[in-house]
């Protein structure tokens, strides 16, 4: 059963534009939600990550939104960027359990000049 | 310090030879973690180590093995691997328990003829 589900698969933005991906989650549990960025050949680095006790967390361009009544939560990319085009995990962790994290199945960003 | 280094970062190795990913972290934490990831796939949890101790291994087959000689170095020693093997293998270490951040490695690409 896949503990984190992420849409959308791909996504094409034009320079300048919003880029916005979802994650949906299941077990109530989960008190940490990151978002890593992968460039190709390049091992993921943490983007911005939020906790269930606030349901927005802004960093520069980088907005996480958390519902946690709907158990979902969606970064948000303002003034989307070339530089940006990579591939976005979502995840989620809970405490007790190692930091054991649950990836969402990714999602490649494009941004087009 | 807040970075984690693996070496080497390519390995090309035959069916029958014995090989060995090496990981370091200066951070002080007491978590470390191996994953495999394959192309346009999230990263898999391999093995979570926490204060020197083995304590998930995700049903990983024999032919790797995994060793924490301290609270710094973490090894992944292959031995009689397959292609389906091939792969980019990402260190990760994180503070144990509490949840929070993983700092990934830029990771080992693999490849088994």
């Amino acid at each position: 059963q896949q503990q984190v589900k992420q849409s959308p698969q791909s996504l094409i933005v034009q320079k300048g534009g919003i880029s916005i991906i979802n994650c949906a989650y299941e077990n109530t549990a989960f008190d940490y939600f990151p978002w890593y960025q992968q460039f190709p050949g390049k091992g993921p680095a943490l983007l911005i990550a939020i906790r269930p006790d606030v349901s927005e967390k802004k960093e520069g361009r980088f907005t996480i939104s958390f519902n946690k009544s709907a158990k979902q939560f969606s970064l948000h990319i303002m003034d989307s960027q070339p530089g940006d085009s990579a591939t976005y995990f979502c995840a989620a962790s809970m405490r007790g359990n190692f930091n054991k994290f649950y990836f969402g199945s990714g999602t490649k960003l494009n941004v087009k000049p | 310090d807040t970075e984690v280094t693996q070496t080497p970062k390519h390995l090309v190795m035959g069916m029958t030879n014995k090989k060995s990913l090496k990981c370091e972290q200066h951070m002080g934490h007491r978590a470390m973690y191996w994953y495999k990831q394959k192309a346009k796939k999230p990263p898999e949890l391999m093995f979570v180590y926490s204060y020197e101790k083995l304590s998930i291994n995700e049903s990983v087959p024999s032919r790797f093995s995994p060793e924490c000689p301290n609270s710094s170095l973490l090894n992944l020693h292959l031995h009689a691997l397959q292609p389906e093997d091939s792969a980019l293998y990402l260190c990760a270490s994180s503070q144990e328990g509490g949840g929070g951040e993983q700092f990934f490695g830029p990771g080992t690409r693999l490849t088994v003829l």
